[in-house]
């Protein structure tokens, strides 16, 4: 496979689960995102990894938890969480964290909290 | 939090028509400037980095100019094609923030 993927695409949840969404880049890029973006807003940037290290907390409930194991996979587990968190969350990567690289994104999952 | 808006909201136009929209950012504190293209059902999609006052790109038929000493920068679509139809979303970067703009969404009609 090429580019950003994710995994699963579409995921309904109760408030009482736990679940964890998946992003791999084979790009060999050195940065990785997670965006979310909620119906009628813009994109929102939560998290920014550099080399496998968070760079960028944008003041995201802790019911979001971001794990980068390597620079090629980004997990963004979910707990415990409310209907207004329903959105499509998007990953993305770049050669570097800077801002002079453009990203590259995935397809996104589809998330629905019931 | 840095204010970045883009205008109009949304535009239709004809097939072979050619179109412009606007990304408006504060001037201080500029770093660069991401344009994307998302179209339905698919991700986002980089059309071009701006770093440099005066930076002019262009890809195909579209292009893009950047004045940051006024706080804009300008997407151009010339001969419109049904294909471009999408959300056209400009981004800043800075000091490993992103923040985007609502987008414009064209809409070409053949």
């Amino acid at each position: 496979e090429t580019g950003v993927t994710q995994t699963p695409r579409h995921l309904v949840m109760g408030m009482t689960n736990k679940k964890s969404l998946k992003c791999e880049q084979h790009l060999g890029h050195n940065a990785m995102y997670w965006y979310k973006q909620s119906a009628k807003k813009p994109l929102e940037l939560m998290f920014v990894y550099s080399l496998e290290e968070r760079v960028e907390n944008n003041s995201v409930p802790s019911r979001f938890s971001p794990e980068c194991p390597n620079s090629s996979h980004l997990f963004l587990h979910l707990h415990t969480l409310q209907p207004e968190d329903s959105a499509l969350y998007l990953c993305a990567s770049s050669q570097g964290s800077s801002g002079g690289y453009e990203q590259y994104f995935g397809p996104g999952t589809r998330l629905t909290v019931t | 939090i840095l204010n970045v808006e883009q205008s109009p909201q949304s535009l239709h136009v004809q097939e072979g028509d050619s179109t412009n929209f606007t990304c408006s950012f504060p001037s201080s504190n500029f770093y660069a400037l991401h344009w994307y293209r998302w179209e339905t059902a698919k991700s986002p999609e980089a059309l071009f980095v701006m770093t440099l006052n005066g930076d002019e790109k262009k890809k195909g038929r579209i292009s893009a100019t950047l004045n940051t000493k006024e706080g804009y920068s300008y997407l151009y679509i010339k001969g419109s094609q049904p294909e471009d139809s999408a959300t056209y979303l400009c981004a800043l970067p800075n000091a490993g923030k992103s923040t985007f703009g609502d987008g414009t969404t064209l809409t070409v009609k053949p």
